[in-house]
């Protein structure tokens, strides 16, 4: 089973616009990560927020973390067409069990268009 | 620096036959974890190796095995293929301080059994 609900499963924009997708998840955090992938391929780590921080950026990513609400967002802005993926929170959790794994969302799949 | 490495890319194998996957992580990094991913299942975690012993194993049946070398190379075995054993298998590295740093991914090996 999975440990996070990603919201929302899919998404279409245009190019310029910007996409928001949501993540929640169920236990305590050492860190969530966001990963891309395109086409079935291999995860690209975008980016990675500790627990204790509460917002963070990279180039057009903003990441923000609600450790109360279990809940986290990416915002991309102005969306590329090669922006176009499947974009996945993990959670690095703190049990004693939880070497080398991360708990994944099932993942939005974004589609930008020209 | 090289990042991480998994071999082959694309595999093609008959039920009941046995496969073998390599991943060779960053440099430095001792720790190699595995994932299978599938449409109906997500990313799953399979098992986590640090310094050649198996710290993490997650909820797979004992056909699915795996080691890791001396230099951080890992494998993973997976024995008598199911039709269900069809997926795309993910390993990941990282630094001994992967609370701050998160995880590398490969490309991935797609798994085809027919």
């Amino acid at each position: 089973s999975q440990q996070g609900e990603e919201d929302p499963q899919a998404l279409s924009i245009q190019e310029g616009e910007n996409a928001t997708m949501n993540c929640s998840y169920k236990t305590s955090i050492n860190n969530l990560q966001w990963y891309r992938q395109n086409s079935g391929r291999g995860l690209v780590h975008l980016i990675l927020i500790r627990s204790n921080e509460r917002e963070k950026h990279s180039g057009r990513l903003r990441v923000t973390l609600d450790t109360s609400k279990k809940s986290s967002s990416l915002l991309i802005t102005a969306s590329r067409a090669a922006d176009t993926a499947s974009y996945f929170c993990a959670t690095d959790a703190v049990a004693t069990d939880s070497w080398g794994k991360l708990q994944f969302g099932a993942g939005t799949q974004v589609v930008v268009t020209p | 620096k090289a990042g991480v490495t998994q071999t082959p890319r694309y595999l093609i194998k008959t039920r009941g036959q046995q496969v073998t996957l390599s991943c060779s992580p960053i440099s430095g990094h001792r720790s190699v974890s595995w994932y299978q991913q599938t449409p109906g299942q997500g990313l799953q975690f399979l098992f986590e190796y640090f310094s050649e012993t198996q710290r993490n194993k997650g909820n797979f049946p004992g056909r699915f095995s795996g080691r890791q070398f001396s230099n951080s190379r890992s494998e993973m075995n997976v024995s008598t293929l199911e039709l269900g054993d069809s997926a795309l298998y993910l390993c990941a590295s990282s630094p001994t301080d992967r609370v701050n740093y998160g995880y590398t991914f490969g490309s991935g090996t797609r798994l085809t059994v027919v």
